[in-house]
């Protein structure tokens, strides 16, 4: 069955950098686009990047451009997400999902997100 | 890029039907058909209940509808069930630089 396990958060000053990890099985992951999303405590969801089955592109949040690189190893199966100058608006747990759609790029790779990991939690604290 | 906008809570009986809505603008919910719907339940990872305005995934019951009228685009939770007690999050495709941006979310309570 299709799950995505995610890793790397915890507790970490401002300013700092982390990087957290997605990894996938029981689908092509390499066939796959693939997203983070976040949500702060008590909060909503926010989308912030994308990246193309075989990373060949990259999209992010305006919110979080220039701060925040999502990458991905096909050979491995797993996303990463490499979070630089962290905040304290950065607390939030950090889920990876899958696109619904196979070898999606442009637009179809936001048809839904069709497989959520559990989420790890990251904070933001000195 | 601004949150889509729901209603903060809906609620209803059980049995009852209920519709969330979504108001966007032309730039995401009226200008795409990539308007999904997800379900999130305390602690939970969030659910694709819908996609593409109206497209059940596999597995997710033919109580749960959506549909699009202009820039606001609406789910349906017919026969309601305790277990549809959730958190709801519409979400588009936006033409802005950000690409996807969720709804502000509505608390939905079975009374």
């Amino acid at each position: 069955q299709v799950q995505l396990v995610e890793s790397g958060g915890g507790v970490v000053q401002p300013g700092r950098s982390l990087r957290l990890s997605c990894a996938a099985s029981g689908f092509t992951f390499r066939g796959s686009g693939m997203h983070w999303v976040r949500q702060a405590p008590g909060k909503g969801l926010e989308w912030l990047a994308v990246i193309w089955y075989d990373g060949s592109d990259k999209y992010y949040a305006d919110s979080v451009k220039g701060r925040l690189t999502i990458s991905r190893d096909n050979s491995n199966n797993t996303l990463y997400l490499q979070m630089n100058s962290l905040r304290a608006e950065d607390t939030a747990v950090y889920y990876c999902a899958r696109a619904r759609i196979g070898y999606c790029t442009g637009v179809t790779c936001f048809s839904g997100f069709e497989y959520w990991g559990q989420g790890t939690l990251l904070t933001v604290s000195s | 890029q601004s949150a889509l906008t729901q209603p903060a809570s809906v609620s209803g009986s059980p049995g009852q039907s209920i519709t969330i809505s979504c108001t966007g603008t032309s730039s995401d919910v009226g200008g795409y058909n990539y308007v999904s719907w997800y379900q999130q339940h305390p602690g939970k990872a969030p659910k694709l209940m819908i996609y593409e305005v109206s497209n059940r995934p596999s597995g997710v019951s033919n109580r749960f509808s959506g549909s699009k009228s202009g820039n606001t685009a609406s789910l349906t939770i017919s026969g309601l069930q305790a277990d549809d007690e959730a958190d709801y999050y519409c979400a588009s495709y936006t033409r802005s630089s950000t690409l996807y941006v969720f709804g502000i979310g509505t608390k939905v309570t079975v009374l």
